[in-house]
């Protein structure tokens, strides 16, 4: 069973359109969070959602909506993609600030 | 306030020479630490951690990190480099109390046979 999971694994749209990226995880970690890696591998964190309140949000775009609906969901929903928004997002998730699980990663190209 | 700064964006070693990878961090109080992998196109894989006790800890597939608090270091070490070690690496930091979560910049090790 994969721990942390995430859909798409790629998506290719159009500029201005919306789009969101679903991440389960099933290790019922309290914790979860979205990160950006740029194509210098640089991993910025975005959102960070403990028992399904947010705890961490990092200066993102307010295009960027994260939700979870429960401990193990955590989506991300982008509104009005830019050329600036392709990259990999990961979805990761741990047990109360200790290690991070991280998913397979959806990459987002931006047209 | 917590940073990492990993020394060397690019490493290149030999099949079957030393790795080394620098990480130094920077906190009011010792932190966790952290060494990831991450192989290409897949999400960061967990090599190692420090949380408390012995400070030389050992990971997956080899790879050994020291935790020494005297030069807030925490670098990542293999005795002999395989062809299939070829990825990015990130050192990350995170506080004991709080939230905070920090990675490095990485460090991208190739293998040359």
């Amino acid at each position: 069973d994969t721990a942390v999971s995430q859909t798409p694994k790629y998506l290719v749209t159009q500029m201005g359109n919306d789009k969101s990226i679903k991440c389960e995880q099933n290790l019922g970690h309290d914790t979860m969070y979205w990160y950006k890696q740029d194509s210098k591998k640089f991993l910025k964190i975005m959102f960070s959602y403990n028992n399904k309140e947010l705890i961490i949000n990092e200066t993102v775009p307010n295009r960027f909506s994260p939700k979870s609906p429960d401990k193990a969901h955590l989506n991300l929903h982008i509104n009005s993609l830019e050329l600036g928004d392709s990259a990999v997002y990961f979805c990761a998730s741990s047990p109360r600030y200790n290690e991070q699980f991280f998913g397979p990663g959806t990459r987002l190209t931006v047209l | 306030a917590q940073s990492v700064t990993q020394l060397g964006s690019h490493v290149s070693v030999s099949e079957g020479a030393l790795v080394l990878l620098r990480c130094n961090y920077s906190s009011s109080v010792p932190p966790y630490l952290f060494w990831y992998v991450q192989y290409p196109n897949q999400g960061l894989q967990l090599l190692l951690k420090y949380t408390t006790g012995a400070t030389l800890v050992k990971g997956i597939n080899g790879f050994e990190a020291e935790f020494k608090k005297s030069e807030t270091s925490f670098h990542l070490t293999k005795p002999s480099a395989h062809m299939s070690d070829a990825a990015e690496y990130f050192c990350a930091v995170s506080s004991r109390t709080g939230n905070q979560f920090y990675f490095g910049t990485g460090t991208s090790l190739t293998v040359i046979p």
